[in-house]
């Protein structure tokens, strides 16, 4: 057990919908990292923040926001869904904003867009 | 741009067989090299990691990579697998200074024949 926890496991959900997966962090650690792993694309660095803020960005479609709260928690919000948008969702926290430091990984969650 | 190449997509082995899991990577700079495992329907969890120093770095499950920048590969080994090992295996490359987003190759799946 990494520590992180995303929830939910599973989402099944129809084109077009929104939904919003959440992340809590290790306890202490200040950076969030959100990932997609698709067939498609691998494993892909979507976004990253640090303490609340916007740290880092990768390829991350605009149809997809993320926050970082102040418990740290965080939530990726992913809008107009598609079919091509299935695919597991990894958070992972470091205790780090710059500066290099292992990443802990959640379990993931799955999204299925019918 | 850094990139990740690990030229197997499927690796199978029998158990009690030695292992090694090819990585090439790109980055200019000193890179910061991991190899995390992924067992099916779980998370990512990290076998080990490269940042500076000794080029052998030592892992947990018994796994060991060598940092070799001549040649730009972090090779995984491993003296005698065990069927449990069966999984996908992932190298990975972080920038150095401020950037922390990892870039993932495409992954290596392994089985291991009884």
């Amino acid at each position: 057990d990494s520590g992180v926890t995303q929830t939910p496991k599973h989402l099944i959900t129809a084109t077009g919908q929104r939904v919003t997966l959440r992340c809590s962090p290790r306890s202490g650690d200040l950076s969030v990292y959100w990932y997609q792993q698709s067939l498609d694309q691998g494993l892909q660095f979507l976004i990253q923040y640090y303490n609340g803020e916007e740290r880092a960005k990768g390829n991350i479609l605009e149809r997809f926001s993320a926050q970082q709260f102040p418990d740290l928690h965080s939530e990726l919000n992913l809008s107009s869904l598609e079919l091509g948008d299935s695919a597991l969702y990894f958070c992972a926290s470091s205790d780090r904003g710059q500066g290099y430091n292992e990443q802990f990984f959640g379990p993931g969650t799955r999204l299925t867009v019918l | 741009a850094q990139s990740v190449t690990q030229p197997d997509i499927h690796i199978t082995v029998s158990e009690g067989a030695s292992l090694e899991l090819r990585c090439n990577y790109s980055y200019g700079a000193t890179p910061y090299l991991f190899w995390y495992v992924q067992s099916p329907g779980q998370g990512l969890q990290l076998l080990l990691k490269y940042f500076s120093g000794d080029t052998l770095v030592q892992g947990i499950k018994g796994f060991e990579a060598e940092f070799k920048r001549s040649q730009s590969s972090f090779n995984l080994r491993k003296p005698s697998v065990h069927w449990s090992d069966a999984a996908e295996y992932f190298c990975a490359v972080a920038a150095g200074g401020g950037a922390q987003k990892l870039v993932f190759g495409q992954g290596t799946r392994l089985t291991i024949n009884p």
